[in-house]
């Protein structure tokens, strides 16, 4: 089977603006999370979905929103970038929310 | 403040020495999973623990889940250079997965 795959890989953005990342799960996984990983924070978990419905949800604002299409992709948006918001944007699949099966992750700058 | 607490945050050793790193919580958790991390790559699971008391072993690396199965170590005896990674301990319950902040270990040859 293949991997979880994000797109991009890379991407720089500045302040204020807003950025849409891509998350392809492992055929047949339902479920699918996001995490924020920083050096001072960790892997800080998002929100999670399953069967396009948003199951569990982080302790994150507003600005950061996500979806899950039938076919079980998922992507996340950041609205009104901040200099906090650089970061390694991981996803990752399962069967069911135990064990993840992460992608490589989109590394976020923001300038 | 995390959920899962880890220790030490940075470990550096030489090749040969043996460590142990934690994972702490007050909360309860149905199981316990460890992860490693390398550079530029995301998180792979390493070893599930779901009983208390249960110890696994992978290879050089063995893992034990608390009696209360409130925390957790990883012990790796005769460390390699290979070794060298992120280690993310996490916890599950009820369909919720919190993870610590990890444990970076560097293992010099």
């Amino acid at each position: 089977k293949a991997g979880v795959t994000q797109t991009p890989r890379y991407l720089i953005k500045t302040r204020g603006q807003q950025v849409t990342l891509s998350c392809s799960p492992i055929s047949g996984h339902r479920s699918v999370s996001w995490y924020q990983q920083t050096p001072g924070q960790g892997l800080q978990f998002l929100f999670e979905y399953f069967s396009e419905t948003q199951r569990n949800k982080g302790n994150f604002p507003g600005r950061f929103s996500g979806r899950q299409f039938s076919n079980s992709r998922s992507e996340m948006n950041v609205s009104t970038l901040e200099l906090g918001d650089s970061a390694l944007y991981l996803c990752a699949s399962s069967p069911e929310m135990d064990t993840q099966y992460f992608g490589p992750g989109t590394r976020l700058t923001v300038l | 403040t995390q959920l899962l607490e880890q220790s030490p945050q940075f470990l550096s050793i030489q090749e040969g020495e043996n460590l142990t790193v934690y994972c702490n919580s007050s909360s309860v958790f149905s199981s316990l999973q460890w992860y490693r991390q390398e550079p530029g790559e995301g998180p792979v699971l390493l070893v599930t623990v779901v009983t208390g008391g249960e110890v696994k072993k992978l290879k050089r690396l063995t893992f034990q889940f608390g009696d209360a199965r409130k925390d957790s170590s990883l012990h790796i005896t005769a460390a390699q250079p290979g070794d060298t990674g992120l280690y993310l301990c996490a916890g599950v319950n009820n369909n919720d997965m919190r993870f610590g902040a990890g444990t970076r270990l560097t293992v010099k040859p």
